[in-house]
């Protein structure tokens, strides 16, 4: 079955480390592949998308993610944390040969410590 | 354009009353989805529509929900009756097409007492 593996579901980092938040598909078809933020009290909001162009994708606020086929991954990082990255990111994989809804990861929450 | 629209924004109602939520997706989107999101389950997917059909509804947990989706513009989501395990923030969301991202309402925090 096609899914999606967000390693670790809470990570913590100090204000100006590196963001690391991992995330991996099983799939035996190209993906789709999009990184969401949840901040509190709020719906989910896309953060990037990779849709089979470029595999270093830029999104909001910072972050990028890079498509690795070897590894079927889609780590998503952001150079220097701010407190205001504090939120839960989820992951999520959608494909032209399913009906058109995406799997999500079960969510890692961050945590930003000054 | 406003994005996804859904209402209220909070309910609070009694077991066995009838709830019903309501979404606005984005014009010109062609899927819409709902959501439900709890910390003992996570966001589970409860039913989706395609061009204002449903797709999916394996995630609708029993016959006390149900959805409809008239037209391209309005959808519900439905409990009746409600009871306390349904409390849960409800979220619809819609997408353009399976390469494109959803975009999510702000959802409805659903408490059943």
């Amino acid at each position: 079955a096609q899914s999606v593996t967000q390693l670790g579901s809470h990570v913590s980092v100090s204000e100006g480390a590196l963001v690391l938040l991992r995330c991996n598909y099983s799939s035996s078809v190209p993906p789709y592949l999009f990184w969401y933020v949840q901040y509190p009290n709020q719906g989910l909001q896309l953060l990037l998308k990779y849709t089979s162009a470029a595999t270093l994708v830029k999104g909001i606020n910072g972050f990028e993610a890079e498509f690795k086929k070897s590894e079927t991954s889609f780590h998503l990082t952001k150079p220097s944390a701010h407190m205001s990255d504090a939120a839960e990111y989820f992951c999520a994989v959608s494909y032209n040969t399913n009906a058109g809804k995406s799997t999500f990861g079960d969510g890692t929450t961050l945590t930003v410590k000054p | 354009d406003a994005g996804v629209i859904q209402s209220p924004r909070h309910e609070v109602t009694e077991m066995g009353q009838e709830v019903t939520l309501r979404c606005k997706p984005i014009s010109g989107h062609d899927y819409l989805f709902w959501y439900r999101q709890t910390m003992m389950r996570g966001l589970e997917l409860l039913i989706y529509f395609n061009n204002n059909v449903p797709i999916d509804d394996s995630g609708m947990p029993e016959d006390r929900f149900s959805a409809k989706m008239p037209n391209a513009s309005f959808s519900t989501l439905k409990i009746q009756p409600s009871e306390p395990r349904d409390s849960a923030v409800y979220f619809c969301a819609s997408r353009a097409g399976r390469a494109y991202g959803y975009t999510f309402g702000s959802g409805t925090r659903l408490t059943v007492v």
